[in-house]
């Protein structure tokens, strides 16, 4: 049954460490989001991706997120250094999008990652 | 910026009631979607609209592209259905993002 999967569900780690948080798209979908929920912001559009390429990174603190797609099964998202401001749940979706226009009708969610920062 | 709003920002119902939650927006969009998030913290997608009605069991959203508003019902309410509604636009210009409403607390009684 084709879903988004992220990975780690729960992470708590301390200020100043290194978090990675790992997604892999739904098999055949080009378009990849990351996406920040906090309970003050709500959901927020951190970056996306489109065949890998990075479109939209302006919602995304530059000093020390960072987001890769090393291939089209794998997109990734990094704190270095992590702050106890970036907990929050991160939510990875998918989608294909052929000619700047959307294939898929429904907007594919992960269940997320927790993170908290102590 | 688009401005994506919902109302209300709470609500309370006893199971079996006719539910409505709204959402209005402020620019051209392509696409306006309504999901469900529940207490576990995942996040469903229940429709895609472009335009008119469409209904999913006990689910119905409707859309309003003139009047920009959209409606999510729900009949015959149920406290399964408790959970935080979100509604979120596809702008005509933003290719695929999702501009997001803050939500709607659903909590139904028994």
């Amino acid at each position: 049954d084709a879903r988004v999967t992220q990975t780690p569900r729960h992470k708590v780690t301390e200020m100043g460490q290194e978090v990675t948080m790992r997604c892999q798209p739904i098999l055949g979908h080009n378009t990849v989001f990351w996406y920040r929920q906090t309970m003050m912001q709500g959901l927020e559009l951190l970056a996306y991706f489109r065949n890998r390429a990075p479109l939209d990174d302006s919602g995304m603190p530059k000093d020390r997120f960072s987001a890769e797609m090393p291939d089209a099964t794998l997109a990734t998202l990094k704190i270095q250094p992590s702050e106890p401001r970036d907990s929050a749940v991160y939510f990875c979706a998918s989608g294909l999008v052929l000619d700047g226009q959307s294939v898929t009708a429904e907007a594919f969610f992960g269940q997320g990652t927790r993170l908290t920062v102590v | 910026k688009n401005e994506v709003e919902q109302s209300p920002q709470n609500l309370t119902a006893q199971e079996g009631e006719f539910i409505t939650i709204n959402c209005s927006y402020s620019v051209g969009i392509s696409a306006l979607h309504w999901l469900q998030q529940h207490p576990g913290g995942g996040i469903v997608s229940l429709f895609m609209l472009s335009s008119g009605k469409k209904k999913h069991g006990r689910l119905i959203a409707t859309i309003n592209i003139q009047e920009k508003h959209s409606s999510l019902h729900i009949t015959a309410s149920h406290p399964r259905d408790s959970a935080v509604y979100i509604c979120a636009v596809k702008e005509e210009t933003s290719g695929s993002r999702l501009t997001f409403g803050e939500g709607t607390q659903l909590t139904v009684n028994p």
